[in-house]
C-alpha cells in the first residue's frame, strides 16, 4: 500500500486566498483525521470522519476552515480566506482498529 | 482537556546507549501508540499496544502498556544515529472514542 497520500506537499499563498489540501487515506481504513502541527501548539486534531461522516469538528479553529469527505478514498480541508496565522504543517491520517497512519503533510505558508 | 505527560522533553545520548521515555496520564487508556517523527515528515507508527500489561518489541524498540492503563514506556536499545527524531506517545482515552491524545514529544539526539 502507498500509505496516506497528501497533496500538495508545499503550498505558499497570499493572505485572503483560498487553500485546498487533499488527502487519500489508506484503502480499507474507516477513520480519517486532519491535524495541524506548529511549534507553539504541537499537534492539534482539527476534525475526524468515520465512514465518511464527520464525527467531531470541535478542533476546527473557525468558520474559515471546512472539511469534506465525499467518498472513502478522498478528503479535502479548505481554508477560505487564509490568514498568516494559518501557516503550519497539516497532516491527514487514517486508521483502522485504533492505530493512526499519517501522511507526509502539507506545509502551508500564508504571506 | 485530557493531557498526556511525556518525559523527558529531550535527551542527548551517545551512540550505543539505551534510551527510555515514558508517558503518564490521570485518565485510563484503551490503546497506547508510539510514533517517531523526523524533520519534514509525518509521524511514523512504531508500536501499537492494545492490552494492559502488553509488552511488544519492534527490533531494538520495546514498549509496554502499563498495568494501570494510565502509562506506557518506550525503550530503545543500542541507539544509533538514525534514531534521531521526536518520539510521541499517543493513546485513546477510554471516554474519548476514537480520537488520539498526543504527548508533547521527546526530542532524541544521538551523538556518534
Amino acid at each position: 500500500d502507498a500509505g496516506v497520500i497528501q497533496s500538495p506537499r508545499h503550498e505558499v499563498t497570499e493572505m485572503g486566498q483560498e487553500v485546498t489540501l487533499r488527502c487519500k487515506p489508506i484503502s480499507g481504513h474507516d477513520y480519517l483525521f486532519w491535524y495541524r502541527q506548529t511549534m507553539m501548539r504541537g499537534l492539534e486534531l482539527l476534525i475526524y470522519f468515520n465512514n465518511n461522516v464527520p464525527i467531531d469538528d470541535s478542533g476546527m479553529p473557525e468558520d474559515r476552515f471546512s472539511a469534506k469527505m465525499p467518498n472513502a478514498s478522498f478528503s479535502t480541508l479548505k481554508i477560505q480566506p487564509s490568514e498568516p496565522r494559518d501557516s503550519a504543517v497539516y497532516f491527514c491520517a487514517s486508521s483502522y482498529l485504533g492505530a493512526e497512519y499519517f501522511g507526509p503533510g502539507t506545509r502551508l505558508t500564508v504571506t | 482537556g485530557q493531557q498526556l505527560n511525556q518525559s523527558p522533553q529531550s535527551m542527548f545520548i551517545q551512540e550505543g546507549e539505551d534510551v527510555s521515555m515514558n508517558c503518564t496520564s490521570s485518565s485510563i487508556f484503551n490503546t497506547w501508540l508510539w510514533y517517531k517523527q523526523e524533520p519534514g515528515e509525518g509521524p511514523v507508527l512504531l508500536i501499537a499496544l492494545y492490552k494492559a500489561g502488553e509488552l511488544t518489541s519492534n527490533g531494538r524498540l520495546t514498549a509496554q502498556f502499563g498495568i494501570t492503563r494510565k502509562d506506557s514506556f518506550l525503550n530503545i536499545s543500542a541507539s544509533i544515529p538514525s534514531d534521531v527524531g521526536i518520539y510521541f506517545c499517543a493513546g485513546q482515552i477510554e471516554t474519548s472514542g476514537s480520537r488520539l491524545t498526543f504527548g508533547e514529544g521527546t526530542q532524541l539526539t544521538v551523538n556518534p
